[in-house]
């Protein structure tokens, strides 16, 4: 079945580029939206952006002007590039497939803390 | 799409049943899904557009509602069933959530 697998640095000073990868692993990577989300800890969801396999994004427009989802369909992977961190971006960051009937497959998630 | 989700926090027992409710401040059809996440997990997907159950989700779940108001409902409250609950709009973007249900004991 399809599973996502993610990776990225997980401590990073302010005002460097958090950058997390997902790959997709036994399905197509055609025909579905790709979404990055975030936790803050012990708090709420919160929807980053996606990409189809098109390479169309959309974005939060909370985020927008320091995010960049890229994909790589080559590999079935894409990515998130996330500039000028600060603590308030400190936050779990999952990886998940699907918009319209929701996201029924996430990656394991990768803890991101932004501090001094 | 702004979303209420209430209430925050219930207390419930085994074999109860649980019902959470979200209001979107506009109407979403019936583009609405609802998760379950336990600590240090990924959210779980149990109900999509609204009421149709994801596949291998217990029957116990349930999803109803369109428009701006939706309904879960746990009958028969489960041990493992103690966990947090958000819906989300998946109308138009920017998804959002709500800001979650912890049921506990």
């Amino acid at each position: 079945q399809v599973q996502l697998q993610q990776w990225g640095a997980g401590l990073l000073r302010p005002s460097e580029t958090l950058s997390l990868t997902c790959a997709v692993y036994g399905g197509s990577f055609s025909g579905y939206y790709w979404n990055w989300i975030r936790q803050p800890p012990g708090k709420g969801l919160e929807w980053i952006g996606d990409i189809n396999h098109r390479g169309s994004t959309e974005y939060s427009p909370s985020l927008k002007g320091r995010v960049t989802i890229s994909v790589d369909t080559s590999q079935n992977r894409y990515s998130l590039n996330l500039n000028s961190v600060t603590a308030a971006d400190t936050a779990v960051y999952y990886c998940a497939r699907g918009r319209g009937p929701g996201s029924s497959i996430w990656g394991q998630g990768t803890m991101v803390t932004v501090s001094s | 799409i702004q979303m209420t989700q209430s209430p925050s926090s219930l207390s419930a027992s085994v074999g109860d049943r649980v019902t959470i409710t979200c209001r979107t401040s506009q109407g979403i059809g019936s583009y609405l899904n609802w998760y379950q996440q336990k600590p240090g997990k990924a959210p779980k997907l149990l109900i999509y557009a609204a009421s149709s159950l994801q596949s291998g989700v217990p029957s116990r779940f349930s999803g109803s509602g369109s428009g701006t108001d939706f309904t879960l409902t746990i009958s028969n409250l489960q041990p493992e069933d103690f966990a947090t609950y958000y819906c989300q709009q998946s109308y138009s973007t920017p998804l959002t959530f709500g800001g979650g249900t912890k049921v506990e004991i």
